[in-house]
């Protein structure tokens, strides 16, 4: 069966530090990946979007991999900040049609 | 810019009425779609259009209907609400040719409760 899957345990890091969220995927040939970041009460608020060609694309502290091989996307961010706790979604496309598929999303918390 | 307003943005609701949800985009994109988010879930496509005057079947339509008369509105209709279409709701908009290297363009959700 097809299957999005992101780290449903919350990912709690220090200040400062690199987080690093994972995106797997099983059953897609997706040509691109988009990651989105989602506060509470709020809508998904668009980041980046990845091409399969593209090994790794970055925007400011934020750089995301897409290996094909393994079927994985890497989300980091870098020199992370309280303000960058949120939940982080993963969507790729599903070439049959007009379809992304959304992963379930994990909760990022940056401690002062 | 506004970008994509949704109402209402709470609504609680007794088994078996019905209500739309309304979604307006100022973008003038082409694309507009909606979705149901559940606790531990990705999004869910319910039904999408790419265009003024039509619409399409997503993952999960049942219970649902649609309809996009004005290229800036995209309504979802609940005929007979259900328990089971508690969840919280997403509209969502693209500029144009299909959603794949297009960025979605979300409203910030009805949360809708069926008792």
């Amino acid at each position: 069966s097809q299957k999005i899957e992101q780290n449903s345990e919350a990912l709690n890091i220090q200040e400062g530090k690199t987080a690093t969220l994972t995106c797997n995927y099983t059953n897609y040939s997706p040509a691109y990946l988009q990651w989105y970041r989602q506060d509470p009460g709020r809508g998904p608020v668009f980041l980046l979007l990845i091409r399969e060609n593209e090994k790794e694309k970055r925007k400011e502290r934020l750089k995301v991999t897409f290996d094909t091989t393994l079927k994985q996307s890497l989300f980091h961010i870098t020199a992370s900040q309280p303000a960058d706790s949120a939940t982080y979604l993963c969507a790729l496309d599903n070439t049959g049609g007009f379809k992304t598929i959304f992963g379930a999303g994990t909760r990022l918390f940056v401690k002062a | 810019n506004a970008g994509v307003t949704q109402t209402p943005k709470f609504r609680v609701l007794k088994t078996g009425q019905s209500m739309t949800l309304l979604c307006a985009q100022d973008m003038n994109h082409e694309y507009m779609y909606w979705y149901r988010q559940d606790p531990g879930m990705g999004l869910r496509l319910i039904h999408y259009s790419v265009g003024e005057g039509t619409t399409a079947k997503g993952e999960v339509p049942d219970g649902y209907n649609v309809s996009r008369l004005k290229k800036q509105n995209f309504l979802l209709g609940l005929e007979s609400a259900a328990p089971s279409q508690t969840s919280v709701y997403f509209c969502a908009s693209t500029r144009s040719g299909g959603q794949s290297n297009q960025p979605q363009h979300f409203g910030d959700g009805t949360r809708l409760s069926i008792l």
